[in-house]
């Protein structure tokens, strides 16, 4: 699976947009790119999956350029419950998905 | 629809036991995987099973074991246990070994004293 490279960490402001972007110059053909919301001592949550161009569903957006080696989470006003670690994956169907390798993920820290 | 359940929550052990965590997926997933997540190390995969045989494999020692039910309820095993151990232990499901849509459950967290 393509290693992923993500900011540390993020701070905003409730209300703001956050935009994180993710880098995976790697990245396979058949990968799809998914990122994930984990709040402190809870499972990862799945936000959203996208394979090329945009994807938007009712809580954030997903862009991904032409050439795919990168990919930006927008959260579009952001508010205290937003606060969390963000991670973002990439991998394919089949008998590999099964193993998602996770990095550090972005720390995203939203104030009032 | 019920998520995916981990049993139990919380537990404490002493070094050199055993401990043995439940999952169960939601109802109709096929697929568990195990994961292990500390503070130093992060997420990192342990296994998964999928019609009760083992697909896929982390590089822990085998002193972590897994298996998975008929039912597709998985039980995962750490003999020996260390201080290391100490972590939240997650499980996630996923329709089929070719879904790549996965549910994570709440985990349980292990502490090794």
């Amino acid at each position: 699976l393509a290693k992923t490279t993500q900011p540390i960490s993020m701070d905003s402001y409730e209300g703001q947009e956050v935009n994180i972007t993710c880098s995976h110059n790697n990245i396979a053909t058949n990968d799809y790119i998914t990122w994930y919301q984990q709040f402190p001592s809870q499972g990862p949550r799945f936000i959203i999956q996208g394979y090329k161009t945009k994807v938007t569903n009712e809580v954030a957006s997903l862009f991904i350029p032409a050439d795919r080696k990168s990919s930006t989470l927008s959260l579009p006003r952001v508010s205290l419950s937003d606060t969390a670690v963000y991670y973002c994956l990439v991998g394919g169907l089949g008998n590999q998905g099964g193993k998602l390798i996770f990095g550090q993920g972005t720390e995203l820290s939203v104030k009032p | 629809k019920a998520g995916v359940t981990q049993t139990p929550r919380y537990l404490i052990k002493t070094r050199g036991q055993q401990v043995t965590l439940s999952c169960s997926p939601i109802s109709g997933h096929r697929s568990v995987s195990w994961y292990q997540q500390t503070p130093g190390q992060g997420l990192q995969f342990l296994f998964e099973y999928f019609s009760e045989t083992q697909r896929n494999k982390g590089n822990f020692p085998g002193r972590f074991s897994g298996r998975q039910f008929s039912n597709s309820r998985s039980e995962m095993n750490v003999s020996t246990l260390e201080l290391g151990d100490s972590a939240l232990y997650l499980c996630a499901s996923r329709l089929t070994e070719k879904n790549y849509g996965y549910t994570f459950g709440s985990g349980t967290r292990l502490t090794v004293v």
